[in-house]
């Protein structure tokens, strides 16, 4: 069974960049599974951040793609969301996740850990 | 991008009482559908995939159906659990993924 927790600031000031961690047990991140992260602003839908193979390859949401990047550290077993020039309308529980394989929906998911931006 | 368009966004069912979900993809996505349920407080919890493919675990009295753009969640007999948001996502457009803005299933 794979487990994700995400940690990180709950806090973040407009202009700076928001960085995130997943940690991940159950599972070698560089075995195999994609690895993504999502979010939800307050009383809005799931909106699908990146993703991350474990070959470290990366797909972005196209509409945030400019501040977003997504990395792995097999070291720790861990990956990590780094989203810069962050505003209030990126206030928003951020959730990471993960899917087996290819062309397959989202099998496990974090907690989710509530950012807000704000100074 | 594909848009994924639920309705309703809030739909009232009694106890005992069958629920309909409807999803609609702005292109087809053959049968990449997913749905998802989520409570308050907690992570989303995939209950079909392949758009009528149950997930591990998940009770009979869900079941899922469409290909294409149209697409149905129907829950058989509404339990007290089951009272809680539900949203679809696409994974045809791999790996850009997109979800649906969400249903609230109420009492």
């Amino acid at each position: 069974q794979v487990h994700l927790q995400e940690s990180g600031p709950g806090l973040v000031k407009p202009s700076e960049t928001l960085s995130l961690t997943c940690s991940v047990s159950g599972y070698s991140i560089s075995s195999g599974y994609y690895w993504g992260w999502i979010r939800q602003a307050p009383g809005k839908g799931l909106e699908w951040i990146g993703s991350i193979f474990h070959s470290g390859s990366t797909s972005y949401n196209p509409s945030l793609e400019s501040r977003v990047t997504i990395s792995l550290d097999t070291s720790k077993n861990q990956f990590s969301l780094k989203l810069s020039s962050v505003t209030a309308a990126d206030t928003a529980v951020y959730s990471c996740a993960a899917y087996s394989g290819s062309y397959r929906p989202f099998d496990y998911w974090g907690q989710g850990t509530l950012v807000i931006v704000s100074s | 991008e594909i848009v994924m368009t639920q309705s309703p966004a809030i739909l009232s069912v009694s106890p005992g009482e069958r629920a309909t979900l409807s999803c609609r993809a702005s292109q087809s996505v053959s049968s990449n559908l997913a749905w998802y349920q989520q409570k308050p407080g907690q992570a989303p919890r995939l209950l079909m995939y392949a758009a009528s493919t149950r997930a591990t675990g998940i009770p009979a009295r869900f079941s899922g159906s469409g290909s294409g753009t149209e697409f149905t969640l129907t829950i058989s007999s509404l339990q007290s659990e089951d009272f809680a948001v539900y949203y679809c996502q696409q994974y045809n457009n791999w790996p850009l993924y997109t979800f649906g803005q969400g249903t609230k299933l109420e009492i």
